[in-house]
């Protein structure tokens, strides 16, 4: 069974960084993986599929890349309302998530 | 618009079967290349998905949770629907519906329903 795992697990960053987090698997991977935010008491919204295809309505400074086990979202600009927790997801596993804090 | 709304009760004892209806409206369940199914999140923890089912009504679930999942469909409600059995207080979660595209891609949710298993 495929472990997702992520890095960091917290980060604190301030409106305007430049914001990349790890999701790692357990072994190589096809570039099925998605990325979701998730805000306190919200169900989660998805940004990225397929590693790097950005969801429609999803801002541009949202990009994802990556292949084999490793795979990075990329936030180029942090905006007040990015301040939330990341999964990464690849078929039935999800990731332990980033939580990104001012 | 999409929309998916989770009902059932919010507290089930030790040992019995949780029971979930996720109520679509705005599309149809028998689309085809979608996948209709269940989240969950423990209080405070990470996501887990559980399972689903399409319009063939086939159904897929989480290898772990297989034993003790059945998620099935109303068409005619344009609903489906989730059991868990034989619960344990841990999974007391939030438990989210959902469509998903195709390979997991979870393009619209539910707003949610908190369960908590307790006697």
């Amino acid at each position: 069974d495929i472990q997702l795992t992520q890095s960091p697990s917290s980060l604190s960053a301030s409106v305007g960084d430049r914001v990349t987090f790890t999701c790692r698997a357990s072994q190589s991977i096809s570039r099925s993986l998605n990325w979701y935010q998730q805000k306190p008491g919200k169900a989660p919204n998805l940004l990225i599929f397929g590693a790097s295809s950005l969801q429609s309505g999803v801002p541009s400074r949202f990009s994802g890349s990556g292949s084999g086990t490793d795979f990075t979202l990329t936030i180029t600009s942090l905006q007040p309302d990015d301040f939330a927790t990341y999964y990464c997801q690849l078929s039935h596993a999800f990731g332990p998530g980033t939580k990104v804090e001012i | 618009q999409l929309q998916l709304q989770e009902s059932g009760p919010g507290l089930v004892k030790p040992s019995e079967t949780l029971s979930l209806t996720c109520t679509v409206s705005g599309g149809s369940i028998s689309s085809s290349g979608y996948y209709w199914g269940w989240v969950r999140q423990p209080p405070g923890k990470g996501l887990e998905w559980i399972g689903s089912i399409d319009n063939s009504r086939s159904t897929y679930y989480k290898p772990s949770l297989k034993s003790r999942v059945t998620i099935s469909a109303d068409t005619s409600k344009n609903q489906f629907s989730l059991r868990l059995y034989s619960v344990t207080a841990a999974d007391t979660a939030v438990y989210f519906c959902a469509r998903d595209f195709g390979n997991h891609r979870i393009d619209c949710w539910g707003q949610g329903t908190l369960v908590t298993v307790s006697s």
